[in-house]
């Protein structure tokens, strides 16, 4: 089985509605990570969380809300989508810096959004 | 100046060839670098990290040149599997485990 998983791995959805993405991991990793990809950037961070009681904005975070419900748990929101949400996602995964793996980030398989 | 920038590609190489992509990065602190790669439609995964002037896994070579600012990655007697999109990763400024990546250098190796 997949260390960090995504639901779900493909949605296509209308302007304006609510859309949830969800992030499960099994590696035991306290900080996690949601990104979004698009044709010709680089993945842009949107929110990262270094524990449970800890959630920080990223580079891109406006329109986007997250929650982290547990440990192995990270779900990225789009309250209210708009087409330029049109992206690839990424969740990904890491241990502290300190640790000898810390600068290493596990991704999940991604979910692929269209915002019509 | 964008943080990281890379020759986005496509890099077209016959089976055999050896090929190497640079990867210019704007944070003059930086202590540790990263190479992932990306294959079509899936996720990034570590290629190689970085931390001193360089470092050398089988085919794969990357390289350090802090006065210059850029990391290079080598690959030697390129395989078909080898085609993917290469990713060149830096911390951001301050740590704390922020990664920025670079848009990436699709390579595409043919027989």
């Amino acid at each position: 089985d997949a260390d960090v998983t995504q639901t779900p791995r493909n949605r296509i959805t209308k302007t304006g509605k609510r859309i949830m993405l969800e992030c499960s991991q099994t590696k035991g990793h306290d900080r996690m990570y949601w990104y979004r990809q698009d044709p010709g950037l680089g993945l842009r961070l949107i929110y990262y969380s270094f524990d449970v009681k800890d959630i920080n904005k990223g580079e891109i975070s406006d329109g986007y809300s997250v929650s982290r419900q547990a440990q192995a748990k990270f779900s990225l929101s789009l309250e209210s989508a708009i087409p330029n949400q049109t992206a690839l996602y990424f969740c990904a995964t890491s241990e502290p810096p300190t640790s000898p793996q810390g600068d290493t980030q596990y991704f999940g398989p991604g979910t692929r959004l269209t915002v019509l | 100046r964008k943080e990281v920038e890379q020759d986005p590609g496509p890099f077209n190489v016959p089976e055999g060839a050896t090929v190497a992509f640079n990867c210019t990065y704007s944070n003059s602190a930086s202590q540790s670098f990263f190479w992932y790669r990306q294959d079509c439609r899936k996720e990034p995964k570590l290629l190689m990290s970085v931390y001193s002037s360089g470092n050398e896994d089988g085919r794969f070579t990357a390289q350090l040149n802090r006065a210059s600012q850029y990391i290079s990655l080598l690959i030697r007697d390129s395989k078909l599997s080898d085609s993917a999109t290469y990713l060149c990763v830096v911390p951001e400024r301050g740590g704390y485990n922020k990664l920025i990546f670079g848009a990436g250098t699709r390579l595409a190796v043919h027989p």
